[in-house]
């Protein structure tokens, strides 16, 4: 099937600074990726559409200056965490739909543990 | 707006024995459902999927599905549990294959 990955899948950073995640597709093109947050032994909650070459649709109460996202290529989608702080911490997934040869479906990468001190 | 209950938070089952895990969903149009497993610390495996044609779907790892509109179901099932399915499940709901909305997923416990 379809292998989406996440990098790093563990990051400690300061309190103040800022984080990059990066969600690749490894075999198909995915012109839109998707990014979720999900807090210890609870559900998965949408923080972003990201689109490739255009803007992020951020969903209700995420803040775009806070996590800023880029679709800078059909394989490769980024999320920035800007100046984190500890509530910040968190398992951050990202997906992304797979069409043609890879089936018509959705598929999550490895998450990336966030741990912000 | 759409919205997927998982109505079991913990289910404990002895190995062998069957195993269904209950999901509603509310959506207005035609559903795209989707169940998934996820392993402590780590990302989301799809176990199968239902966008339309048979409401019977058969998943990876034995699993299977069935989609029942009449009572907006999407329950996974398994004849016979194994220690390894020990896991939190969550099934999601979206249109089409885009943005998906999750259940609050239902952990799984296998006793011997």
């Amino acid at each position: 099937g379809a292998v989406v990955s996440q990098h790093p899948s563990r990051v400690i950073c300061k309190s103040g600074t800022s984080v990059k995640i990066e969600c690749r597709s490894l075999d198909f093109q995915a012109t839109t990726m998707f990014w979720y947050r999900q807090f210890p032994k609870q559900s998965l909650m949408l923080m972003a559409t990201s689109n490739e070459g255009s803007k992020a649709t951020y969903e209700q109460g995420v803040e775009k200056d806070k996590f800023l996202i880029n679709h800078a290529s059909l394989t490769l989608s980024t999320l920035t965490v800007t100046s984190a702080h500890p509530e910040d911490s968190s398992f951050y997934i990202c997906s992304a739909r797979a069409q043609g040869g890879s089936g018509n479906t959705i598929y999550f990468g490895e998450g990336s543990w966030l741990t912000v001190v | 707006a759409q919205s997927v209950t998982q109505p079991d938070i913990h289910i404990t089952v002895s190995e062998g024995a069957s195993l269904e895990l209950r999901c509603n969903y509310s959506y207005g149009a035609t559903p795209y459902l989707f169940w998934y497993v996820q392993s402590p610390g780590q990302g989301l495996q799809l176990l199968l999927k239902y966008f339309s044609g048979d409401t019977l779907v058969q998943g990876i790892k034995g699993f299977e599905a069935e989609f029942k509109r009449s009572q907006s179901s999407f329950n996974l099932r398994k004849p016979s549990v194994h220690w390894s399915d020990a896991a939190e499940y969550f099934c999601a709901v979206g249109s089409g294959f885009q943005k998906l909305v999750f259940g609050t997923g239902t952990r799984l416990l296998v006793s011997p």
